[in-house]
Order: C-alpha cells, then structure tokens, then sequence
C-alpha cells in the first residue's frame, strides 16, 4: 500500500519559519491534505488539497506538492502553533485514507 | 457549527466487544459520509473506516476489516462503530470525522479512549 513518510520531529523558534517534509512515491499527483492535532483535542484540517485553507486557519499555514515531496509550511511561528502535523492522501487503488507518520513541532 | 461527539469508549478484556457512537450536530448529517479514525502513541492517526451518507457504501482498513462495523442512523445524526473480537493493539482514542468535499476529514470529534487490556 501507499506509504507516506514524515521527520518525526522538527523544532523551530519563534517567530521563525517551520517546514514540515511529507515523503511519497509521485506524491505530486494526489491531493494532499494536512491536519494539526494537540494533545487532548480534536484534529484540525490546516491544509486541503495541497494549498488551500479552510476558513479560520491562518494565512500562516501554506502548502505545496510537487515529484515526491509535499510541504507545510508554517510561517511566523507562534507557541500555539506546537503539535503533531500529519499528512494525509487517498490512494486509488484501495480506495483508502492513507496517513503519515506525523511530525512534532516544537517551538 | 459542526459539532460532533464521541461515546462508548472504556476498558475491555481481550476478545471483547464495544460499540462506539458519534452523535453529530450543525450540519445536514444525512447528505455527508462518515470517517472513524483511531490516534495511538507509538503509530499516530490510522485511518479506520468510512460509511456514505446514505450508508450503502462501507469500507474498512485491512486490520479492522472482519471485526469492526460500521454503521448509521440518519434519523438520530449518528454513527456507529461496533467492534469486535478486540486486540490490546486496538488500543487507542477514536475519532469520528465528517468527511469533506474531497477525501478528507474536515470536521474531528474530541475522540473516546478505548483501552483493551486484561
């Protein structure tokens, strides 16, 4: 089945830039979806489609997808902005919800 | 608002069984398919299952397929997960989901823990 493949980890200061890596065969030609989620909370969908927002998300949150790799991209980081990030794609074949590994941000 | 709310959830023996409800609210349930997604510590979310909006069609992952069902009622805005013949591997917090425009979940519930344990 479709693999996706995330950094466990990545940690950013403040007001700098965070970069989030989301690995898979060809990934470029699926719509990728990304989701933050806080210990305790439900999961929020920051990213749909590779690059849009859903109303209320900051416009901190960005996405792109190209060949293997598809990115978040968050911007200005703020304390609030720790969490788990996944990534997420549908795969054709089994007609499945395929999640990555997840990366933590930590600021 | 959407608004969705998971129940059900506790500790089981293993081989044990348990139903799980998501009860929803702030939108028209009955035009949108469902999602179960679980979230454990050592492998992050899992995608589950996912019901149509009018419940014709099913679909699980392979490591619940056999054991899990799922179901709903559009009259009551809820849907169900049974589960069955349960593993300490199902450990975890349940989520239902709200399934988007496209293949995504644009709308979590807070989740319920189920914890399979002797």
């Amino acid at each position: 089945s479709y693999v996706l493949t995330q950094p466990p980890s990545v940690s950013v200061a403040p007001g700098q830039t965070a970069t989030i890596l989301c690995g898979g065969d060809n990934i470029g030609r699926k719509s990728v979806h990304w989701y933050q989620h806080k210990p305790g909370q439900a999961p929020v969908l920051v990213i749909y489609d590779n690059r849009d927002r859903p109303s209320g998300i900051p416009e901190r949150f960005s996405g792109s997808n190209s060949g293997n790799t598809a990115t978040l991209t968050i911007s200005r980081v703020e304390a609030g902005d720790e969490a788990d990030y996944y990534c997420q794609v549908w795969e054709n074949l089994s007609r499945h919800v395929i999640f990555g590994g997840g990366t933590k941000v930590a600021v | 608002q959407v608004h969705l709310v998971e129940s059900g959830g506790g500790v089981v023996q293993p081989g044990g069984s348990l139903r799980l409800s998501c009860a929803a609210s702030g939108f028209t349930f009955k035009a949108y398919g469902m999602h179960w997604v679980r979230l454990t510590p050592g492998r992050g979310l899992q995608w589950l299952s996912v019901i149509s909006f009018d419940g014709n069609y099913k679909d699980y992952a392979d490591s619940v397929k056999g054991r899990f069902t799922v179901s709903r009622d559009n009259t009551n805005d809820t849907v169900f997960l049974q589960m069955t013949s349960l593993r300490a591997e199902d450990t975890a917090v349940y989520f239902c989901g709200k399934r988007g425009d496209g293949y995504y979940v644009d709308h979590w519930g807070q989740g319920t823990q189920v914890t399979v344990s002797s």
